[in-house]
């Protein structure tokens, strides 16, 4: 198994560009999240989807948005990238209940100039 | 709302030498509280959770944390480290009975000197 696996692991944007970051995992995992984390900060929630089909907002929405395409596939996109938005993004995988582990990825490094 | 305050951003120790990562919380609701270690370029994997019980809970690596509800606090200990335990440590919690998202706090990074 590969577990949450995350493409690309680095991206330099310029300001005002778009892109998507894909997370996909092999676990059965019915929720998937996306978070960021900068430095001093721990990591912030930006997007979860408790389940396929529905997606709700976190703690740090502005500026994204996510699909989940499947139960495997949890996308993040960014519109209009701003220098803000310069972090490293995690997406992990779990079931439902809040008693379970999350499954992290390796991390996507996006740098926006 | 609840929120997690690690009180350390960097602890220097050396090896074989006892250490103790400090971690509280606030929460209006019951909750359930983790530790997760990121090693360096990799994404974050769990060391340990409570949830109920013993107050003292046994993780992964020879780490062991204990709850204390009346200080809220949630303190992660180990009593020799490693070269290997060099990493970052993050403290999370999570309403008990709602949905599973994590609120994390700022992170220790361990530095193990030989």
């Amino acid at each position: 198994n590969a577990g949450v696996t995350q493409t690309p692991k680095f991206q330099v944007l310029k300001t005002g560009q778009s892109m998507t970051l894909q997370c996909a995992q092999d676990m059965n995992h019915n929720s998937m999240y996306w978070y960021r984390q900068d430095p001093g900060m721990g990591l912030r929630l930006i997007y979860y989807s408790a389940s396929e089909g529905t997606t709700d907002k976190g703690e740090v929405p502005n500026g994204y948005n996510v699909s989940r395409l499947n139960k495997r596939e949890f996308s993040l996109r960014l519109e209009s990238a701003a220098p803000s938005q310069t972090s490293v993004y995690f997406c992990a995988g779990s079931d439902r209940g809040s008693t379970d582990t999350q499954y992290f990825g390796p991390g996507t490094r996006l740098t926006v100039l | 709302a609840q929120s997690v305050t690690q009180l350390d951003s960097q602890v220097p120790v050396f090896e074989e030498a006892p250490v103790e990562l400090r971690c509280n919380y606030s929460s209006s609701v019951s909750v359930y509280l983790f530790w997760y270690v990121q090693y360096p370029n990799q994404g974050l994997q769990l060391l340990l959770k409570y949830l109920s019980g013993s107050t003292l809970v046994k993780g992964i690596n020879g780490f062991e944390a204990e709850f204390n509800k009346s200080q809220t606090s949630f303190h992660l200990r180990k009593p020799s480290v490693h070269i290997s335990d060099t990493a970052e440590y993050f403290c999370a919690v999570t309403p008990s009975g709602g949905y599973n998202k994590l609120i994390f706090g700022a992170g220790t990074r361990l530095a193990v000197h030989p």
